[in-house]
């Protein structure tokens, strides 16, 4: 069985730019989670969708969004980027939601904001 | 919400030898604990996982201990291999929230 794969592995903006980073989950998993991990903060939790609706969020600015599709797919979207987005952005798949899961991770998204 | 650390940033052992990493959380709810390694460049691999109704799990050369009492979770790595060398990091679900909480990591590096 596939694994968490992220698109694109690697990507480079500027300031005040968007981006869009896509999650598909391991076949059969329905919610998705996604993390910044940065070397001081550890992995942060950003928010979690299942059945297309957001189910979690965590704290972080609005600029910070995502959306899943019927296939469980999710994206993130960042907009207006800013130096301090640099991180590398993880996504993670689960079964189910609500209440305490497995969870597995996808390789991730490294951004780069100049 | 819950606050996650680790006892140790770096960790050194010898090939062959045992590893404990350390992982410490704040809330007594907490009920649902994995430990990940993550190596470089990669994404977190999910390695064990316990739930607050154990105190023991064992897997393949891994055994997760779990002490609520003192609020105190550890990774046990027998015979540690050169390819064990990467960061360990605990995730800690507190059944009043609704999120997992990290700790920063242990990088673990293995001395042939």
């Amino acid at each position: 069985k596939a694994g968490v794969t992220q698109t694109p592995r690697y990507l480079i903006k500027t300031r005040g730019q968007q981006v869009t980073l896509s999650c598909s989950p391991i076949s059969g998993h329905r919610s998705v989670s996604w993390y910044q991990q940065t070397p001081g903060q550890g992995l942060q939790f950003l928010f979690e969708y299942f059945s297309e609706t957001q189910r979690n969020k965590g704290n972080f600015p609005g600029r910070f969004s995502g959306r899943q599709f019927s296939n469980s797919r999710s994206e993130m979207n960042v907009s207006t980027l800013e130096l301090g987005d640099s991180a590398l952005y993880l996504c993670a798949s689960s079964l189910g939601s609500g209440g305490a899961r497995e969870q597995f991770f996808g390789p991730g998204t490294r951004l780069t904001v100049l | 919400g819950e606050s996650v650390g680790l006892h140790l940033p770096t960790l050194s052992v010898q090939e062959g030898d045992n590893s404990i990493i350390n992982c410490a959380y704040s809330n007594s709810a907490s009920d649902y604990f994995i430990w990940y390694k993550q190596e470089s460049g990669k994404g977190p691999q999910f390695i064990i996982d316990i739930r607050s109704n154990m105190d023991k799990r064992q897997g393949q050369r891994v055994t997760v201990l779990l002490n609520k009492t003192v609020k105190h979770l550890s990774l046990q790595i027998a015979a540690t291999q050169p390819g064990d060398s990467a960061v360990y990091f605990c995730a800690v679900y507190p059944n009043t929230g609704n999120q997992f909480y990290f700790g920063t990591g242990t990088s673990l590096t293995v001395i042939p």
